[in-house]
């Protein structure tokens, strides 16, 4: 079946640096794609979101890039923070109303 | 500001028992989706609804059902409970066309013993 994956399962990044997240999807149908965080037990966060009629879409410390030519997502987070770490997926609506979310990258924020 | 509101938080139930969890949209939001997620799992889409008819469906057991109500809150129903059935359930909630205003709700932590 059609999957979200994500590239790295683990991310340790030093407090400060910048982090980037990346993610594949397959189908070319998908109009929509979300980022979102969990942390241990919680429910998931919204992060940023970027519609297929854009290739960048800007928020406060992060960044979401879209490459649909080789269907591919990435997340960057800038001045990388303590409170950032947390498991990441990206999710993607490939019509209708479904959603199909990858397998999370964990990321781990040094002091 | 409303964000989207689950209930109960904890849920605790035996086997072949039912369970009901609620999801409150964020006020004007018309489309619920529901979500489970098993430890250390990525989450799996469940249903969804838009104007209180059902819009899509995904891996949902028959032992489950769903829907919305005229306020646009919707519940999802939970039959003959199962130990595999432990896991969060989280709903989101957006407004009109798919993604707007995409939130999620902080989710119902099912355990069954």
């Amino acid at each position: 079946g059609e999957s979200v994956g994500l590239h790295l399962p683990t991310l340790s990044v030093q407090e400060g640096d910048n982090s980037i997240i990346n993610c594949a999807y397959s189908n070319s149908a998908s109009d929509y794609f979300i980022w979102y965080k969990q942390e241990s037990g919680k429910g998931p966060q919204f992060i940023i979101d970027i519609r297929s009629n854009m290739d960048k879409r800007q928020g406060q410390r992060v960044t979401v890039l879209l490459n649909k030519t080789v269907k591919h997502l990435s997340l960057q987070i800038a001045a990388t923070q303590p409170g950032d770490s947390a498991v990441y997926f990206c999710a993607e609506f490939p019509g209708g109303f479904k959603t199909i979310f990858g397998a999370g990258t964990r990321l781990f924020v040094k002091a | 500001a409303a964000g989207v509101i689950q209930s109960p938080r904890h849920l605790i139930k035996e086997k072949r028992e039912t369970a009901t969890l609620k999801c409150y949209p964020i006020p004007r939001h018309d489309t619920v989706y529901w979500y489970q997620q098993g430890p250390g799992q990525d989450p799996q889409f469940l249903i969804s609804f838009y104007e209180k008819m059902q819009s899509d469906k995904g891996s949902i057991p028959d032992r489950f059902s769903a829907q919305q109500f005229s306020d646009y809150h919707s519940e999802l129903n939970m039959s003959s409970l199962e130990l595999g059935d432990s896991a969060l359930y989280f709903c989101a909630s957006s407004l009109r066309q798919l993604g707007y205003g995409y939130t999620f709700g902080s989710g119902t932590r099912l355990t069954v013993v």
